[in-house]
C-alpha cells in the first residue's frame, strides 16, 4: 500500500528565512506521481506541482523548489525567502500508475511565517 | 473556484438526518472525486469517478454514496449522518494525473450533532 509521510507537524520561521518541508513516500510501483498542494487559511487547497517517477529534475518556480530523491523516497519543498503569505498548510500526495487518480495524502504542514 | 462549484459551503445536520453535497464542474473533465479532511489525518478519498456512469471507491466510503449520471455533477450523499462524518468535504476535478494536479473545489464544512 501507498503511504506518504510528513514527519514535520508544525513549522515556524522568520520572514526571509529559507524552510523546507519534508515528505517521505511509500509505494511498490516503478510509475508513480508526486504532488504539493497549498492550503491557506481561507481553506481552499492550490496545485502547486505534479512530478512523475521517471523525472528526478529538480525543479523551482521563482521562491519555491522541489528536490525529488527516488534513493530515499524523498519530494522535499524549500521556499526560498519565506513570505508572510507563504503562511499555509503544505500537503504532499502520491497517486500509483498512469491514470490513477487516487490521491493518498500526507498529514500536512503547517507553515507560519512570522513578520 | 477552480472550475468546481460545491454548494453548500456550510450544513448542519442532526445524527439521523440524510441530505447530498452537491458537485459541478465546468471543465468537462472525465475525473471526479470526494475527499474528506479532518484534523491530523490529511485528506482522505470517499469515492471517485472516471466518467459518466462509473463510479468507484475511496478508502473512506461507508455511509456515503455517489452517482456520475452527467460529466458536469458528482453529488455525495450521506445517507444517515453520523458525528464522525463531521468534515470538511472537496470535490475534486481533473483530467489523467499524468497530465496535471486536480483541482480541488472551495470545500463544504459540514457539522453533524
Amino acid at each position: 500500500a501507498q503511504k506518504v509521510t510528513q514527519a514535520q507537524t508544525e513549522i515556524s520561521v522568520v520572514e526571509k528565512e529559507d524552510v523546507t518541508l519534508d515528505c517521505v513516500y511509500e509505494t511498490r510501483d516503478t510509475t508513480y506521481y508526486l504532488f504539493w498542494y497549498k492550503q491557506p487559511p481561507s481553506g481552499e487547497l492550490v496545485f502547486l506541482i505534479r512530478r512523475n517517477s521517471f523525472d528526478e529534475q529538480n525543479e523551482i518556480s521563482g521562491r519555491y523548489s522541489w528536490n525529488f530523491q527516488k534513493s530515499t523516497s524523498s519530494f522535499n519543498f524549500t521556499i526560498t525567502a519565506s513570505q508572510v503569505v507563504d503562511s499555509a498548510v503544505y500537503f504532499c500526495a502520491l497517486s500509483e500508475n498512469f491514470g490513477n487518480e487516487k490521491l493518498t495524502f500526507g498529514t500536512g504542514t503547517r507553515l507560519t511565517i512570522i513578520p | 473556484n477552480a472550475g468546481v462549484t460545491q454548494t453548500p459551503k456550510f450544513q448542519v445536520l442532526k445524527t439521523g438526518q440524510s441530505m447530498t453535497l452537491q458537485c459541478a464542474q465546468d471543465m468537462n473533465h472525465e475525473y471526479m472525486s470526494w475527499y474528506r479532511q479532518d484534523p491530523g489525518m490529511g485528506l482522505r478519498l470517499i469515492h471517485y469517478s472516471v466518467g459518466a456512469g462509473i463510479t468507484d471507491q475511496g478508502e473512506v466510503p461507508n455511509g456515503y454514496n455517489v452517482s456520475r449520471s452527467t460529466t458536469e455533477d458528482f453529488p455525495l450523499r450521506l445517507l444517515s449522518a453520523a458525528p464522525s462524518q463531521t468534515s470538511v468535504y472537496f470535490c475534486v476535478r481533473g483530467v489523467r494525473a499524468i497530465l496535471r494536479g486536480q483541482y480541488f473545489g472551495p470545500g463544504t464544512r459540514l457539522t453533524v450533532t
